[in-house]
């Protein structure tokens, strides 16, 4: 079973403010995946992140609000741009065969 | 499109005692996985047990395991002897990639 690490676990940001966030997965894999989890709500997929190729993005969700980084196999990053009260969510990052999450980056912007 | 959808959005459960959480999905995919995962309070997800579509044996794991009857498309979830760490999110999960995720069930566990 894949070892996923994902920081920050937690963070309050300003409006207007970026924050990235980072995560590892310990053994090399084709597709990463990030959600989204809003307060009460079930997660929704933001985009799927391929080594080497630009990120596939879900209705709803654009490059410009979440850019993301995938320079290699075990490692992904997304950034949320230009952040407002609305951004404050639950933040998760899979990869490999989906089963297994990230801890998860709880963000709150004020 | 596929979709899962779980109607009961709290449930609660004598220490002890057994729980069954539902599950119903809709694909036209003949091929595909269905998950079940766990949140607590911290937010963490919680991979807790995995059927492929054409496996023939009902999944188990520990004191979990998954009462899947294709032809109704249902995937149940039931928990042995509940504990009080049992208490959390539940969620259902239905992959031909990506993960497409039901609504969640509050289950809580009584002492």
């Amino acid at each position: 079973s894949a070892v996923i690490s994902q920081k920050p676990s937690r963070d309050i940001c300003q409006r207007g403010t970026s924050l990235t966030i980072q995560c590892q997965v310990d053994s090399q894999v084709t597709m990463m995946f990030w959600y989204r989890q809003q307060p009460g709500q079930s997660l929704t997929l933001i985009a799927t992140a391929n080594q080497g190729s630009e990120a596939t993005y879900e209705s709803g969700f654009v490059i410009d609000k979440f850019p993301i980084s995938r320079p290699n196999l075990t490692f992904s990053t997304l950034t949320v741009s230009n952040m407002s009260p609305e951004d404050s969510s639950i933040y998760l990052c899979s990869g490999g065969t989906e089963a297994f999450f990230g801890q998860g980056t709880r963000l709150t912007v004020v | 499109a596929q979709k899962i959808t779980q109607t009961q959005p709290g449930m609660f459960v004598q220490e002890k005692e057994a729980v069954t959480l539902d599950c119903t999905y809709d694909t036209s995919d003949q091929s595909y996985g269905l998950f079940w995962y766990k949140q607590p309070s911290s937010g963490e997800m919680i991979f807790l047990i995995y059927q492929g579509s054409y496996d023939e044996q009902n999944a188990t794991e520990g004191r979990y395991s998954l009462n899947f009857q294709k032809a109704r498309k249902s995937a149940n979830l039931v928990i042995s002897a509940s504990q009080l760490g049992d208490s959390a999110m539940y969620f259902c999960a239905i992959r031909n990639t990506p993960l497409v995720f039901g609504k969640g069930t509050r289950l809580s566990v009584i002492a």
